[in-house]
């Protein structure tokens, strides 16, 4: 069964500053991996997915992710934070397979990040 | 934002009163999905459809059925609404290996 685990559920960066976000995955099969953001009172956003091509991946406003098979993890990593990163994040395994052709999405519980300026 | 709308945007209800959501898409996708997010959990599968009249439970589907008449429509209904069921429900579509979701139904149970 595929599982996701996000290690902190809030990350507090000021501006300028690295961003970090961890996120090991538990999976059966080859995983599909994404980083969807969640900004206050909206709907979700793909940043970035892996879906066994490059292990590096990178993303929309400047987010990257590295694949490490052998660590099991998809963390997610950005230079420089901006105050308009603050949001939620979520890491999502998809299924190994598919029913009926359907794609099963397993998100983690999520990262709180806040910019401080 | 693969022309997901979603119906009402915000609901407050009675316990025990039935309630339909209601999603859709304008780009004849086949997949789509019901989700419900809750603070802690991220967001869990509800139902799920692969094409007209046909759908599927998700890992949380209980005291909700689904209905696809059309592609374009997939409503959930909520048979008789609980407390439990106060929540905040995304609607998506995937297209490849992608999800995309709509803005989201935040349902109040009272």
């Amino acid at each position: 069964a595929q599982s996701v685990t996000q290690l902190d559920s809030h990350v507090s960066v000021s501006e300028g500053t690295p961003v970090l976000l961890r996120c090991n995955y538990s999976s059966s099969y080859s995983p599909s991996l994404f980083w969807y953001v969640q900004h206050p009172n909206k709907g979700l956003q793909l940043l970035l997915k892996y879906t066994s091509a490059a292990t590096l991946v990178k993303g929309i406003n400047g987010f990257e992710a590295e694949f490490k098979k052998s660590e099991t993890s998809f963390h997610l990593t950005k230079p420089s934070a901006h105050m308009s990163d603050a949001a939620e994040y979520f890491c999502v395994v998809s299924r190994g397979f598919r029913i009926q052709g359907a794609q099963k999405l397993v998100f983690g519980q999520g990262t709180r990040l806040t910019i401080n300026p | 934002d693969a022309g997901i709308t979603q119906s009402p945007r915000h609901k407050v209800t009675e316990t025990g009163t039935p309630v339909t959501l209601r999603c859709h898409q304008t780009e004849n996708h086949r997949y789509m999905y019901w989700y419900r997010q809750d603070p802690g959990h991220g967001l869990r599968l509800i139902h799920y459809s692969y094409g007209v009249k046909d759908t599927d439970k998700g890992e949380v589907s209980d005291g909700y059925s689904v209905s696809r008449s059309k592609t374009e429509d997939f409503l959930l209904t909520l048979e008789s609404a609980t407390s439990s069921q106060t929540s905040v429900y995304f609607c998506a579509i995937s297209q490849g290996h992608e999800q995309y979701f709509g803005p989201g139904t935040r349902l109040t149970v009272t």
